[in-house]
């Protein structure tokens, strides 16, 4: 139990474009979803927490009119990359955390160029 | 606030070396304690957690203790394989019913087993 997937898997876009990713808990309800940012060799960076219902919490430094994030259900959180750029190429990664409990179970990321 | 601090990479290994991983960390109360592997191209996967001061977490034969006095979560394998080849991240999450589970990452530590 408790697996998280995305999709796409793997995205090319062209510069300007917008990019939607989206993040499924598919045997439990997650009232809060986590998006982090990976770039190469390095480690997790959190962009925003995602809470069914309602607005997303944005990490400082990161753009909420560039990252949109909607958690319409509490088995969906999707994040949407407006106007790509180059230097939004990246692997984005979610996490679910199931109602009620703490721990976080990771989606399989999303690798996203943006030429 | 929370950090994590792991120690620096890479490592390097021979087949059935022992593996140490030392990781640290700084927060308030009672956090949970997590570690993560990362294969190449994938997302994050649970290796062990540990929720309060003492618990041992273990899973693959790797192990790690939950030190309050020390404020270390050192990663431990008492003989590694080629198929640990690997990134390793520690991780700390605020206790249950606080915080929202926000969890917080050290840089990670990449580990190569040599046949």
């Amino acid at each position: 139990g408790a697996v998280v997937s995305q999709h796409p898997s793997r995205v090319i876009c062209k510069s300007g474009t917008s990019v939607k990713i989206e993040c499924r808990s598919l045997d439990f309800q997650a009232t809060t979803m986590f998006w982090y940012r990976q770039f190469p060799k390095q480690s997790l960076m959190l962009m925003a927490t995602s809470n069914e219902g309602s607005k997303a919490t944005y990490e400082q430094g990161v753009e909420k009119d560039k990252f949109l994030i909607n958690h319409a259900s509490l088995t969906l959180s999707t994040l949407t990359v407006t106007s790509a750029h180059p230097e939004d190429s990246s692997f984005y990664i979610c996490s679910a955390e199931r109602t009620g409990g703490y721990e976080q179970f990771f989606g399989p990321g999303t690798r996203l160029t943006v030429l | 606030g929370n950090s994590v601090t792991q120690m620096e990479g890479p490592v390097t290994l021979s087949e059935e070396a022992f593996l140490t991983i030392n990781c640290t960390y700084t927060a308030t109360g009672y956090p949970s304690l997590f570690w993560y592997v990362q294969y190449p191209g994938e997302g994050l996967q649970l290796l062990l957690k540990a929720t309060k001061a003492d618990d041992k977490g273990s899973n693959k034969g790797f192990e790690a203790t939950y030190r309050k006095e020390t404020t270390s979560f050192h990663l431990e394998k008492g003989s590694v394989q080629v198929s640990d080849s690997a990134v390793y991240f520690c991780a700390l999450s605020d206790p249950p019913g606080t915080n929202a589970g926000k969890s917080t990452f050290g840089d990670g530590t990449t580990l190569t087993v040599k046949p």
